[in-house]
Protein backbone atom coordinates (compact mmCIF):
# COMPACT_ATOMS: atom_id res chain seq x y z
CA UNK A 1 0.00 0.00 0.00
CA UNK A 2 1.54 3.14 -1.12
CA UNK A 3 1.07 5.99 1.70
CA UNK A 4 2.21 9.55 2.05
CA UNK A 5 1.81 10.88 5.60
CA UNK A 6 1.36 14.37 6.82
CA UNK A 7 0.79 15.53 10.59
CA UNK A 8 -2.28 16.63 11.16
CA UNK A 9 -1.77 19.98 12.50
CA UNK A 10 -2.90 22.40 13.57
CA UNK A 11 0.19 23.77 13.00
CA UNK A 12 0.61 27.52 14.22
CA UNK A 13 3.17 29.86 13.71
CA UNK A 14 3.06 33.72 14.48
CA UNK A 15 2.63 36.02 11.42
CA UNK A 16 6.27 36.58 10.34
CA UNK A 17 7.93 33.38 11.43
CA UNK A 18 9.09 30.06 8.89
CA UNK A 19 6.21 27.63 8.73
CA UNK A 20 8.16 23.88 8.29
CA UNK A 21 5.33 21.21 6.83
CA UNK A 22 6.53 18.04 6.64
CA UNK A 23 5.77 14.67 4.56
CA UNK A 24 7.04 11.00 4.04
CA UNK A 25 6.62 8.86 1.73
CA UNK A 26 6.52 4.93 1.75
CA UNK A 27 6.96 3.96 -1.85
CA UNK A 28 10.69 3.82 -3.24
CA UNK A 29 9.84 4.38 -7.01
CA UNK A 30 7.95 7.61 -6.23
CA UNK A 31 9.51 10.23 -8.65
CA UNK A 32 7.99 13.75 -8.17
CA UNK A 33 6.11 15.53 -4.97
CA UNK A 34 3.49 18.27 -5.07
CA UNK A 35 2.52 20.68 -2.49
CA UNK A 36 -1.02 22.19 -2.88
CA UNK A 37 -2.70 24.63 -0.64
CA UNK A 38 -6.61 24.49 0.37
CA UNK A 39 -8.16 26.72 1.66
CA UNK A 40 -11.34 25.80 4.06
CA UNK A 41 -14.44 25.37 1.37
CA UNK A 42 -12.06 25.59 -1.57
CA UNK A 43 -10.39 22.96 -3.70
CA UNK A 44 -6.58 22.22 -3.87
CA UNK A 45 -4.34 24.73 -5.88
CA UNK A 46 -0.61 23.88 -6.45
CA UNK A 47 2.09 25.78 -4.59
CA UNK A 48 5.31 23.91 -6.44
CA UNK A 49 6.31 20.31 -7.06
CA UNK A 50 9.61 19.34 -7.03
CA UNK A 51 11.65 15.81 -8.10
CA UNK A 52 15.00 16.24 -7.61
CA UNK A 53 17.12 15.78 -4.33
CA UNK A 54 17.97 19.35 -2.84
CA UNK A 55 15.83 22.41 -2.46
CA UNK A 56 13.49 24.42 -4.98
CA UNK A 57 12.58 27.80 -4.23
CA UNK A 58 10.05 30.27 -5.33
CA UNK A 59 9.35 33.68 -3.80
CA UNK A 60 8.33 32.71 0.29
CA UNK A 61 7.79 28.80 -0.56
CA UNK A 62 10.85 26.14 -0.40
CA UNK A 63 10.39 22.56 -0.70
CA UNK A 64 12.81 20.28 0.20
CA UNK A 65 13.46 16.97 -1.43
CA UNK A 66 15.49 13.73 0.14
CA UNK A 67 15.10 10.63 -1.15
CA UNK A 68 17.11 8.91 0.57
CA UNK A 69 15.01 9.45 3.57
CA UNK A 70 11.58 9.59 1.93
CA UNK A 71 11.09 12.62 3.14
CA UNK A 72 9.81 15.85 1.39
CA UNK A 73 8.65 19.46 3.27
CA UNK A 74 7.78 23.11 2.42
CA UNK A 75 9.15 25.85 4.18
CA UNK A 76 6.99 29.40 4.28
CA UNK A 77 8.85 31.51 4.54
CA UNK A 78 7.25 35.75 6.29
CA UNK A 79 4.39 33.81 7.73
CA UNK A 80 1.14 35.55 6.82
CA UNK A 81 -2.77 35.27 8.24
CA UNK A 82 -3.49 34.44 4.48
CA UNK A 83 -1.19 31.34 4.50
CA UNK A 84 -3.75 30.08 6.77
CA UNK A 85 -5.14 26.81 4.83
CA UNK A 86 -4.70 23.17 4.95
CA UNK A 87 -1.54 21.77 2.95
CA UNK A 88 -1.75 18.79 0.93
CA UNK A 89 1.23 16.61 0.17
CA UNK A 90 1.01 14.88 -3.14
CA UNK A 91 3.14 12.23 -4.49
CA UNK A 92 3.58 10.50 -8.38
CA UNK A 93 4.99 7.38 -8.92
CA UNK A 94 7.14 5.95 -11.39
CA UNK A 95 5.85 9.53 -13.98
CA UNK A 96 2.62 7.72 -14.12
CA UNK A 97 -0.62 8.84 -13.90
CA UNK A 98 -1.44 7.87 -10.56
CA UNK A 99 -1.18 10.85 -7.67
CA UNK A 100 -0.95 9.50 -3.91
CA UNK A 101 -2.12 12.07 -1.24
CA UNK A 102 -1.36 12.38 2.45
CA UNK A 103 -4.28 13.78 4.56
CA UNK A 104 -3.19 17.34 4.75
CA UNK A 105 -1.77 19.66 7.58
CA UNK A 106 -3.49 22.66 8.84
CA UNK A 107 -1.31 25.71 9.36
CA UNK A 108 -2.95 28.85 11.28
CA UNK A 109 -0.57 32.10 11.19
CA UNK A 110 -1.44 34.05 14.20
CA UNK A 111 -1.74 37.62 13.49
CA UNK B 1 -11.27 30.68 -11.10
CA UNK B 2 -9.11 27.96 -12.39
CA UNK B 3 -10.38 26.75 -16.01
CA UNK B 4 -12.68 23.81 -14.33
CA UNK B 5 -15.96 23.93 -13.60
CA UNK B 6 -18.35 21.36 -11.71
CA UNK B 7 -22.05 21.50 -11.89
CA UNK B 8 -23.68 20.98 -9.82
CA UNK B 9 -21.91 22.25 -6.65
CA UNK B 10 -24.31 20.72 -4.32
CA UNK B 11 -26.50 17.39 -4.76
CA UNK B 12 -28.49 15.57 -2.54
CA UNK B 13 -29.93 12.13 -3.35
CA UNK B 14 -31.46 9.17 -2.25
CA UNK B 15 -29.52 5.81 -2.32
CA UNK B 16 -31.94 4.39 -5.25
CA UNK B 17 -31.71 7.71 -7.18
CA UNK B 18 -29.39 8.01 -10.44
CA UNK B 19 -27.76 11.52 -10.73
CA UNK B 20 -24.39 12.61 -13.24
CA UNK B 21 -21.83 15.20 -12.26
CA UNK B 22 -20.58 17.07 -15.33
CA UNK B 23 -17.26 18.80 -15.18
CA UNK B 24 -15.77 21.01 -17.93
CA UNK B 25 -12.60 22.60 -18.41
CA UNK B 26 -11.20 25.44 -20.40
CA UNK B 27 -7.90 25.17 -20.59
CA UNK B 28 -7.42 23.21 -23.56
CA UNK B 29 -5.94 19.80 -21.47
CA UNK B 30 -5.92 17.03 -22.74
CA UNK B 31 -6.06 14.82 -19.87
CA UNK B 32 -8.85 14.92 -16.43
CA UNK B 33 -9.18 13.30 -13.20
CA UNK B 34 -12.08 12.75 -10.39
CA UNK B 35 -10.83 12.77 -7.23
CA UNK B 36 -13.36 12.10 -3.92
CA UNK B 37 -12.61 13.82 -0.88
CA UNK B 38 -14.18 12.65 2.21
CA UNK B 39 -14.01 14.12 6.32
CA UNK B 40 -10.39 13.21 7.74
CA UNK B 41 -9.91 10.93 4.92
CA UNK B 42 -6.03 11.91 2.33
CA UNK B 43 -7.87 13.02 -1.27
CA UNK B 44 -8.27 9.90 -3.56
CA UNK B 45 -8.00 9.49 -7.15
CA UNK B 46 -10.59 7.83 -8.59
CA UNK B 47 -10.38 7.97 -12.55
CA UNK B 48 -7.91 9.52 -14.93
CA UNK B 49 -8.94 9.94 -18.68
CA UNK B 50 -6.04 10.97 -21.20
CA UNK B 51 -7.11 11.86 -25.01
CA UNK B 52 -10.09 10.62 -23.99
CA UNK B 53 -9.35 6.92 -23.12
CA UNK B 54 -9.49 5.89 -19.45
CA UNK B 55 -6.23 5.14 -18.29
CA UNK B 56 -5.83 4.91 -14.53
CA UNK B 57 -9.36 3.10 -11.98
CA UNK B 58 -8.35 2.85 -8.85
CA UNK B 59 -10.77 0.17 -7.64
CA UNK B 60 -13.34 1.92 -7.72
CA UNK B 61 -17.32 0.70 -7.10
CA UNK B 62 -19.15 0.35 -10.12
CA UNK B 63 -21.58 2.13 -9.11
CA UNK B 64 -19.16 5.03 -9.93
CA UNK B 65 -19.53 5.44 -13.76
CA UNK B 66 -17.38 7.55 -15.43
CA UNK B 67 -17.75 9.20 -19.01
CA UNK B 68 -15.52 11.16 -20.98
CA UNK B 69 -16.88 12.02 -24.60
CA UNK B 70 -13.90 14.65 -25.41
CA UNK B 71 -10.99 15.94 -23.85
CA UNK B 72 -13.15 19.13 -21.97
CA UNK B 73 -15.52 17.31 -20.51
CA UNK B 74 -15.93 14.92 -18.12
CA UNK B 75 -18.91 13.25 -16.42
CA UNK B 76 -19.60 10.92 -13.67
CA UNK B 77 -22.42 8.59 -13.57
CA UNK B 78 -24.12 7.78 -9.74
CA UNK B 79 -26.27 4.78 -9.56
CA UNK B 80 -27.40 2.84 -6.20
CA UNK B 81 -24.94 4.89 -4.02
CA UNK B 82 -24.75 4.51 -0.29
CA UNK B 83 -24.45 7.08 2.48
CA UNK B 84 -20.42 6.45 2.76
CA UNK B 85 -20.42 8.08 -0.84
CA UNK B 86 -21.07 11.12 0.80
CA UNK B 87 -18.39 13.70 0.12
CA UNK B 88 -16.51 16.42 -2.05
CA UNK B 89 -15.84 14.99 -5.82
CA UNK B 90 -13.63 17.17 -7.37
CA UNK B 91 -12.66 16.72 -10.93
CA UNK B 92 -9.19 18.28 -11.92
CA UNK B 93 -7.20 18.63 -15.38
CA UNK B 94 -3.62 18.93 -16.61
CA UNK B 95 -2.08 19.36 -19.83
CA UNK B 96 -1.02 15.39 -20.45
CA UNK B 97 -1.25 12.80 -18.08
CA UNK B 98 2.35 12.32 -17.96
CA UNK B 99 2.68 12.52 -14.36
CA UNK B 100 6.22 13.75 -13.64
CA UNK B 101 5.81 17.67 -13.53
CA UNK B 102 2.36 17.77 -15.03
CA UNK B 103 0.35 20.28 -13.26
CA UNK B 104 -3.24 19.83 -12.19
CA UNK B 105 -5.80 22.20 -11.92
CA UNK B 106 -8.97 21.98 -9.76
CA UNK B 107 -12.96 22.40 -10.16
CA UNK B 108 -14.98 24.17 -7.24
CA UNK B 109 -16.03 20.35 -6.34
CA UNK B 110 -19.99 19.07 -5.63
CA UNK B 111 -20.99 17.98 -2.40
CA UNK B 112 -22.82 15.05 -2.29
CA UNK B 113 -24.68 14.03 0.13
CA UNK B 114 -26.60 10.53 0.06
CA UNK B 115 -29.55 10.09 2.26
Amino acid sequence: QKEVEQNSGPLSVPEGAIASLNCTYSDRGSQSFFWYRQYSGKSPELIMFIYSNGDKEDGRFTAQLNKASQYVSLLIRDSQPSDSATYLCAVNINYGQNFVFGPGTRLSVLP
Amino acid sequence: ETGVTQTPRHLVMGMTNKKSLKCEQHLGHNAMYWYKQSAKKPLELMFVYNFKEQTENNSVPSRFSPECPNSSHLFLHLHTLQPEDSALYLCASSQEARGGTDTQYFGPGTRLTVL
